[in-house]
Parts: C-alpha cells; structure tokens; sequence
C-alpha cells in the first residue's frame, strides 16, 4: 500500500517556466512533508520541507503549498532553469524525518 | 557533499550470497537510517539505528540486518540474497535531538544480484 502518491512521472518545462509536482498522502499522523532533489550518482539532497501548521512555504525559486483537508502537497519551481534538471521526490513522516515515506519520483527536465 | 560517504559504490553478487555495505556517517550524528531504491521508484525505509540500537524497521524480512557502531559508522548486512534485492541502498545521517529532520543522504551502494 502506497501512502505517499507523486505525479506525474515525468516533466518537460522550458527555460524560464513553472514546474509543478503534486503528492498526496494518507495518514494522517505525518507531521513533516519534506522534498528532496536527486541527481544522477547523488544520492536525495533535502530541498525544502513544511510542517502542517503552515500552508505555504517560500525559499528562493522553491514554494511548497501545503492542504491539510485534501491531504495533499506540492513543489513549485519558478524560473526554472535547465540545472534544476533532476528527479524530485516527496515524503512525509512523523517526527522522525529518518523514518521517512517517499513518493515515487518526478523526473524534471528544463529544456534551454 | 554532505559528507556521509558509503562503500562500495558498486556490487555483484549471486543470488543466497550475503553482502554487507558500509556507511560512514557525518560527524556528530548519532542516528543513521537505511533505504533501499528500487529502479524508478523512491527509497523505501528499511531500518532506523540510534546509538547503537534498532530504532525502527520499514516492511523488510529479518534477513537484512544492521549495526551501528560507537564512531556512528555502520554497515548493512543482507543474508540470502534474492534477485529483487537489487537496488541502490542508502544510508542517511542525522542528528536526533527532540525528533529528526534534516536527513544527510549518502551516494549509495549500487547492487546488482544475478
């Protein structure tokens, strides 16, 4: 039983463009929704992460927008540029971020 | 880098082999979580450990095992191993103080079972 669900799969933005990845979750005891960004060889470098008391939080071209009733989050990427080119995945957990459920990936390319 | 580093960055085993991978962690950390990342899919959590014990374990049979030693290394061990154990297997390092947030992931150990 998958309890964190990522979509889509993959992504193609132009230069300059939006990228927009979706998760939801089901349980209702995670506390901290983390994204992490992977390279090829790499192994997933903590991006930016929420907690459920705040709907949104920005860190530079990085916004996640959190929906406590919906059970669901999600990564904006403005400007996108072509070195943000990586596949990203959502997780969640309770206090425990190291006991952490991740979706399945979103393979992001910016095309210049 | 963060620095956590991982030996060795690529195995072949056959199938009931037992591999054991190692992690060194950041220094200061006192926790190390182990996942396992199937082709095309995201880590899935195997085991916690904190100060040397268990603290934790995803859906995974009891023939993978771990430790955890007082410089906070560790290491992975998987007994009888089967094909579908091929995967890149991550270890990550944090600090647990009042939970754990920032995990520092390693490179990973690519194994490949035949």
């Amino acid at each position: 039983q998958q309890q964190v669900k990522q979509s889509p799969q993959s992504l193609i933005v132009q230069k300059g463009g939006i990228s927009i990845i979706n998760c939801a979750y089901e349980n209702t005891a995670f506390d901290y929704f983390p994204w992490y960004q992977q390279f090829p060889g790499k192994g997933p470098a903590l991006l930016i992460a929420i907690r459920p008391d705040v709907s949104e939080k920005k860190e530079g071209r990085f916004t996640i927008s959190f929906n406590k009733s919906a059970k669901q989050f999600s990564l904006h990427i403005m400007d996108s540029q072509p070195g943000d080119s990586a596949t990203y995945f959502c997780a969640a957990s309770g206090t425990n971020a190291g006991k952490s459920t991740f979706g399945d990936g979103t393979t992001l390319t910016v095309k210049p | 880098e963060t620095g956590v580093t991982q030996s060795p960055t690529h195995l072949i085993k056959t199938r009931g082999q037992q591999v054991t991978l190692r992690c060194s962690s950041q220094s200061g950390h006192n926790t190390v979580s182990w996942y396992q990342q199937a082709l095309g899919q995201g880590p899935q959590f195997i085991f916690q450990y904190y100060r040397e014990e268990e603290n934790g374990r995803g859906n995974f049979p009891p023939r993978f095992s771990g430790l955890q030693f007082p410089n906070y290394s560790s290491e992975l061990n998987v007994n009888a191993l089967e094909l579908d154990d091929s995967a890149l297997y991550l270890c990550a390092s944090s600090l647990s103080l009042a939970g754990v947030e920032t995990q520092y992931f390693g490179p990973g150990t690519r194994l490949l079972v035949l």
